[in-house]
């Protein structure tokens, strides 16, 4: 079963609105980071936003914000003030325990891709 | 500007050449990640380092040879590769491998074709 669930293959959004990247995670992990990563067509991998699994407040990063709903395991993001640079394939991610040894992975969504258009 | 630093950006190779990619950061990170990625899907895991010792080997086919000189290098040897190991490699970088859920980091890739 996916442990990161990325519902919307492709999105679209007019430039200056904002917009919502759904994230949906599965883990019995108490202690999990969750990630969100953009990756535009050039193939670099941004790191966006973080969100601790103990953490009271969503995270926010300039125009970027985690809707973190802990109780029905989502975090979405929020890109406020869409730009055509935002255009971009968007990961969602999350950091759990694997083995005994306290080692982490990184689990990954499948991704959405994201079009701003002006 | 990536902390992380990655070359060659772009690299074709035939099946009988012998390559190496190679990734360096500076910031003090002591785990050190290759990662895979075909085009349109997520990076899969391939190798990890941690604090200069292989911790993770995600069955990787022995055509791909992993090398951590010192905390701050990490390189990946390329054998005998084969048209499907064209892909672009992630190296990435993070505080730790275990006790922490701190990001890992990663450098702008090298887009790997075998011909």
């Amino acid at each position: 079963a996916q442990k990161i669930t990325q519902t919307q293959p492709g999105m679209f959004v007019q430039e200056k609105e904002a917009v919502t990247l759904d994230c949906t995670y599965d883990t019995s992990d108490p202690s999990y980071g969750l990630f969100w990563y953009k990756q535009p067509s050039s193939g670099e991998m941004i790191f966006l936003i973080y969100q601790g699994s103990y953490d009271q407040q969503n995270a926010t990063e300039g125009r970027y914000s985690l809707n973190f709903q802990k109780a029905r395991k989502s975090a979405n993001l929020v890109i406020s003030a869409s730009q055509l640079g935002d255009s971009a394939m968007y990961f969602c991610a999350m950091r759990e325990h694997v083995d005994a040894g306290n080692n982490r992975k990184l689990i990954w969504g499948l991704g959405t891709s994201l079009a701003v258009n002006p | 500007d990536t902390e992380v630093t990655q070359t060659p950006k772009h690299l074709v190779m035939g099946m009988t050449n012998k390559k190496s990619l190679k990734c360096e950061q500076h910031m003090g990170h002591r785990a050190m990640y290759w990662y895979k990625q075909k085009a349109k899907k997520p990076p899969e895991l391939m190798f990890v380092y941690s604090y200069e010792k292989l911790s993770i080997n995600e069955s990787v086919p022995s055509r791909f040879s992993p090398e951590c000189p010192n905390s701050s290098l990490l390189n990946l040897h390329l054998h005998a590769l084969q048209p499907e190991d064209s892909a672009l490699y992630l190296c990435a970088s993070s505080q730790d491998l275990a006790g922490d859920n701190s990001p890992l980091h990663f450098g702008n890739g090298t887009r790997l074709t075998v011909t």
